[in-house]
């Protein structure tokens, strides 16, 4: 059974940093593209970056581009998103999602999500 | 940016109605690369469709993608208690991958 398990997630003042994690078994996750999406509360889903397999492409979307960076260990079968100065505007529900495809990629099995507040 | 508006932004239906989603993109999405996702409130989405009209595994045949090119529709031919939730579009043939803004389908 695919299982993606995100942690890390919690209150932080803007400009600050975290880290969020993605646990992932019952799949070979060397094998897969790996994407983060977000919701803000009451809101709609937004792509946030994605990580092909082997770690060699990364993509993000505009408004992370330069602060959240995504990064994995296949040996660890993990997925990360680091952000650094954060904004309030993001402040959501980060998903964790595996892609099927190498980049041009639709989700087939989601984590639960986990939440980040940024708020002074 | 490829930019999808999905219509109507709520849709109010009975059990047992016949229901149809829009999906309208800004520029053609290559090689139907669309899909559609369901997500009931505290949950993750779940993917149903890819491809524009390939259901995903375990997703039941009264859920139907179709179109192409610009114009996508999601059907659900006969309404589930358990199908009243938000539909979500994607296009995955460009980046960035961008969702449309959701479908809420609410009873009647």
């Amino acid at each position: 059974e695919v299982q993606l398990e995100e942690s890390g997630g919690g209150l932080v003042k803007p400009g600050g940093s975290l880290r969020v994690s993605c646990a992932a078994s019952g799949f070979t996750f060397s094998d897969y593209t790996m994407s983060w999406v977000r919701q803000a509360p009451g809101k709609g889903l937004e792509w946030v970056a994605l990580i092909t397999n082997n770690g060699n492409f990364k993509f993000y979307a505009q408004s992370v581009r330069g602060r959240f960076t995504i990064s994995r260990d296949n040996a660890k079968t993990s997925l990360y998103l680091q952000m650094d100065n954060l904004r309030v505007e993001d402040s959501a529900v980060y998903y964790c999602a595996r892609g099927e495809g190498i980049l041009r990629v639709f989700n087939d099995y989601w984590g639960q999500g986990i939440l980040v507040t940024v708020s002074s | 940016d490829i930019v999808l508006t999905q219509s109507p932004g709520t849709l109010s239906l009975s059990p047992g109605e016949r229901a149809s989603l829009s999906c309208r993109a800004s520029l053609n999405i290559n090689d139907n690369y669309l899909a559609w996702y369901q997500q009931k409130p505290g949950q993750a989405p779940r993917l149903l469709i890819y491809g524009a009209s390939n259901r995903a595994t375990g997703i039941p045949d009264r859920f139907s993608g179709s179109g192409s090119g610009t114009d996508f529709t999601l059907t659900i031919s006969r309404l589930e208690p358990e199908d009243f939730a938000l539909y979500y579009c994607q296009q995955y043939s460009s980046s960035p991958l961008t969702f449309g803004g959701g479908t809420k389908v609410d009873i009647k």
